[in-house]
């Protein structure tokens, strides 16, 4: 069964500090990833996409993968009480469907 | 960029009736649409790919008879709950992917979400 998993968190920071969120997925034939951001009854922002090893920044951003170790993660640097919601993670395989990650819910404390 | 939107963004139906929900591209051809579902705390979940011009693929568990697809133009798929119950009732959210960018970054777009309430 093809997987995403994150950790569900909570995860608390203070503001200006760097929150991290970590993601792994099972299907070796994944290319392609997603970081999605989602505000309680809202649909999901796409904040960032990586497709290949290495680290790719934007902005506040970066996300990390490393496909040896079947591993996606995303910085957020000097996070911001905007920045509260929860974060899904994506994996697009073979048949370019998305699957999704539980999600983890940041919150960045004042 | 691209914008998906979603028409009704609420709806409140009695149990047994039919909702039909529409996603349009408003900006770009989608040769593709995507129809999830998200139940509170959790996560979305795959209903169905809808292509167009042709019949949806349902995902395992997805009554195909109750939850209608249908995608008649590069810029439009509905999904239509029929005979909805009150287990039915969740967020429903399609996206779609930009034919443009066939054979390239698999980026979905999202709509707004379509919040079903089944009394």
């Amino acid at each position: 069964q093809k997987e995403v998993e994150q950790n569900s968190g909570p995860l608390s920071v203070p503001e200006g500090a760097i929150a991290s969120l970590n993601c792994t997925y099972s299907d070796r034939v994944s290319q392609s990833f997603f970081w999605y951001r989602q505000y309680s009854g809202k649909s999901p922002e796409l904040i960032m996409s990586i497709y290949s090893n290495g680290d790719k920044e934007d902005g506040r951003f970066t996300a990390q993968l490393n496909k040896a170790s079947q591993y996606v993660s995303l910085l957020i640097r000097d996070s911001q009480p905007s920045d509260s919601a929860t974060y899904l993670c994506a994996a697009s395989g073979s048949a370019r469907q998305l699957t999704f990650g539980s999600g983890t819910q940041l919150t960045v404390l004042p | 960029g691209a914008v998906v939107s979603q028409h009704p963004s609420w709806v409140i139906c009695k149990s047994g009736t039919s909702v039909k929900i529409e996603c349009r591209s408003l900006d770009f051809q989608a040769t593709t649409m995507f129809w999830y579902r998200q139940f509170p705390k959790q996560s979305l979940m795959l209903m169905a790919t809808s292509n167009e011009g042709s019949k949806a693929t349902y995902e395992q568990g997805v009554e195909k008879d109750k939850f209608l697809i249908n995608h008649a133009s590069l810029t439009l798929s509905t999904l239509t709950v029929t005979s909805a119950h009150p287990e039915d009732s969740s967020f429903y959210i399609c996206s779609a992917r930009d034919r443009s960018l066939a054979g390239g970054p698999e980026e979905q777009y999202f709509g707004p979400g379509t919040r079903l309430t089944v009394t």
